[in-house]
């Protein structure tokens, strides 16, 4: 079975980091490309960012580019983000999702709350 | 980056009634685009990919159509369990984007 856990989510303050992380089975990890997706409370989704398979190449939005960073080790068969000066509107559920022709597997979600 | 547009906001349909939604790029995508429905509490799940592939389990009364900027999803005939909200997404070029949802309710 394909399956996708998202986890790190927590409680942090403004200006604060977080490091979430995507743990995949069931499908060969390092063939894909990964994104992860967000979800303010009450709004639309986000795409934030997405890295290629073998991992050289990363791509961001504009609201988290310079705040966040993508990474994959293919050998843990996970997927992260490491999260820095983090920011009232970074709220959200954050997914990770397997990119190919669309986002065709999505972990459950890790809720990110910035808040003092 | 490519703005999405999806309309209406709201669709409200009676059980049976055919409802289309709508998805404009704001620039070409070619047939790099997907949808998506989603439920309160739930993640997102594909329904069709390239504009007009339906993802594996996805009942027949979705299709999608389209191409270039302008894009259709069709819900031949509404079942109750099709109330959610419906996302538009391109992969054509970085950074990928969603549209802002369709949501359909039963009337």
């Amino acid at each position: 079975e394909v399956v996708l856990l998202d986890s790190g989510g927590d409680l942090v303050q403004p200006g604060g980091s977080l490091r979430l992380s995507c743990l995949a089975s069931g499908f060969n990890f390092d063939n894909h490309v990964m994104s992860w997706v967000r979800q303010a409370p009450g709004k639309g989704l986000e795409w934030v960012s997405g890295i290629t398979g073998p991992g050289t190449d990363t791509y961001y939005a504009d609201s988290v580019k310079g705040r966040f960073t993508i990474s994959r080790d293919n050998s843990k068969n996970t997927m992260y983000v490491q999260m820095n000066s983090l920011r009232a509107e970074d709220t959200a559920m954050y997914y990770c999702a397997r990119s190919g022709d669309a986002f065709d597997v999505w972990g459950q979600g890790t809720m990110v709350t910035v808040s003092s | 980056e490519i703005v999405l547009t999806q309309s209406p906001v709201t669709l409200s349909l009676s059980p049976g009634e055919r409802g289309t939604l709508s998805c404009r790029a704001s620039q070409s995508v070619k047939s790099h685009l997907a949808w998506y429905q989603q439920k309160p509490g739930q993640a997102p799940r594909l329904l069709i990919f390239d504009a007009s592939n339906r993802a594996t389990g996805v009942p027949a009364r979705f299709s999608g159509s389209g191409s270039g900027t302008d894009f259709t999803l069709t819900i031949t005939s509404l079942e109750p369990e099709d109330c959610a909200v419906y996302y538009c997404q391109q992969r054509a070029t970085w950074p990928l984007t969603f549209g802002g949802g369709t949501k359909v309710e039963i009337k």
